[in-house]
């Protein structure tokens, strides 16, 4: 159980394209969704937490208008990197928690995707 | 900073050798937690403990949690070469302020077991 699928895997695009990755819980409803960067051979750092129906809360130095994020359902998040530089080019992570007295639930984690900005 | 801190960044071990890994952490907690991930994947739960737990085990897993030293470790006996891979613990918090939910995590230990 408490599986998280994130789609696409990798992804290989130019400069200034927008990009969007899903993250989905398809055995759970997820209440809350996590986004993380992950540099190599590093930590991962929360961008932002999503809520279903309600806006994305985000962390310091994120940039909203960057990376927007949509929960629309109980079961689906999206990220979307707008007018993606190489700079951007990064290890993205999704979480999901379950519904419930999360503060002492795990986080399910999507797969990643590999985003390359050239 | 509330993010927890593992010792030692690496650690290369023979097949049926334990691995003994730390974390270290700064602040009140709720829980602590271990993730593994597998270079270019996601993590992958192993582990909660909760402040008031001392140990936990799980199959060959077994970790240990110190409040007052703040501090947890997670030993994985008998290893295999399946176990190479980064291994993160990650503190629940329960400071005023904290997101519900969200997870502090470390640096990780890359855990190398050659067979």
């Amino acid at each position: 159980g408490a599986v998280v699928s994130q789609h696409p895997s990798r992804v290989i695009c130019k400069s200034g394209t927008s990009v969007k990755i899903e993250c989905r819980s398809l055995d759970f409803q997820a209440t809350t969704m996590f986004w993380y960067r992950q540099f190599p051979k590093q930590s991962l750092m929360l961008m932002a937490t999503s809520n279903e129906g309600s806006k994305a809360t985000y962390e310091q130095g994120v940039e909203k208008d960057k990376f927007l994020i949509n929960h629309a359902s109980l079961t689906l998040s999206t990220l979307t990197v707008t007018s993606a530089h190489p700079e951007d080019s990064s290890f993205y992570i999704c979480s999901a928690v379950g519904q419930g007295a999360y503060s002492n639930q795990p986080q399910h984690f999507g797969d990643g995707t590999r985003l390359s900005i050239l | 900073s509330q993010q927890g801190e593992e010792d030692p960044q690496a650690l290369s071990i023979q097949e049926g050798e334990n691995a003994t890994m730390n974390c270290s952490y700064k602040t009140s907690i709720n829980n602590l937690q271990w993730y593994r991930q597998n270079s270019g994947r996601g993590l992958v739960h192993l582990i909660l403990i909760r402040s008031n737990e001392r140990e936990k085990h799980s199959g060959r897993l077994r970790v240990t949690l110190d409040t007052s030293k703040k501090s947890s470790s997670l030993l994985i006996t008998a290893s295999r070469a399946a176990d190479t891979a980064s291994y993160f613990c990650a503190t629940g918090g329960r400071d005023r302020g904290s997101t519900l939910g969200r997870l502090y995590f470390g640096r990780g230990t890359q855990l190398t077991v050659w067979p």
